[in-house]
């Protein structure tokens, strides 16, 4: 079936510096990506889509000069966190839309920022 | 953001027992996806929906589509230890929103 990769899995980073999340897709073509961020015992929460070729689409309320997102190729997606700072730390995932309407999930990324 | 009612938040029942939880919406959804995460995982996804009155198996698992296309259900039958995790609901209308509810945490006594 149809497989993201998302990379890293965790991520530990002193305050102010900047992180890359990336998502693969591995057997397929991904023209839309899509961005999510969980809170501890909280549900997912759409912070963007990501489009190949274009810029990606923020949700309200998400800083786009904060979470730059890259979609350079149908196949990757790239979810750069910048300047982070304590409240940034969150469980990030991406997924993309596969064939027949159903969406892959990447394995998630903890970010902890200190 | 959030936009799905799913219920109930949590449950905590007894190895063998019958699992039921649902979602509702107050805007029509084409498509109904039922997920389960695991701690630190990604959510996996269980069964999918795309038509009305959708009935749809998988193993001891049954989701189906709302006839007025604003709400899902899930069974998880004769539940197990490993059905632990959190369950959510997620709806799109047009395949690029999908939104998802807040989850249901199940625990599962042995």
């Amino acid at each position: 079936g149809a497989v993201v990769s998302q990379h890293p899995s965790r991520v530990i980073c002193k305050s102010g510096t900047s992180v890359k999340i990336e998502c693969r897709s591995l057997d397929f073509q991904a023209t839309t990506m899509f961005w999510y961020r969980q809170f501890p015992k909280q549900s997912l929460m759409l912070m963007a889509t990501s489009n190949e070729g274009s810029k990606a689409t923020y949700e309200q309320g998400v800083e786009k000069d904060k979470f730059l997102i890259n979609h350079a190729s149908l196949t990757l997606s790239t979810l750069t966190v910048t300047s982070a700072h304590p409240e940034d730390s969150s469980f990030y995932i991406c997924s993309a839309r596969v064939q027949g309407g159903g969406y892959t999930f990447g394995s998630g990324t903890r970010l902890t920022v200190v | 953001g959030q936009q799905l009612n799913q219920s109930p938040q949590s449950m905590f029942i007894q190895e063998g027992e019958d699992v039921s939880m649902n979602c509702t919406s107050s805007s029509i959804f084409n498509t109904w996806l039922w997920y389960k995460q695991d701690p630190g995982e990604g959510p996996v996804l269980l069964i999918a929906l795309y038509k009305a009155g959708e009935l749809t198996s998988n193993g001891r698992l049954t989701a189906q589509f709302g006839i007025t296309r604003k709400d899902s259900f899930l069974n998880i039958s004769a539940s197990i230890p490993s059905d632990v995790g959190i369950y959510f609901c997620a709806g799109s209308a047009r395949g690029d929103d999908m939104r998802f509810g807040a989850g249901t945490r199940l625990t599962v006594k042995p």
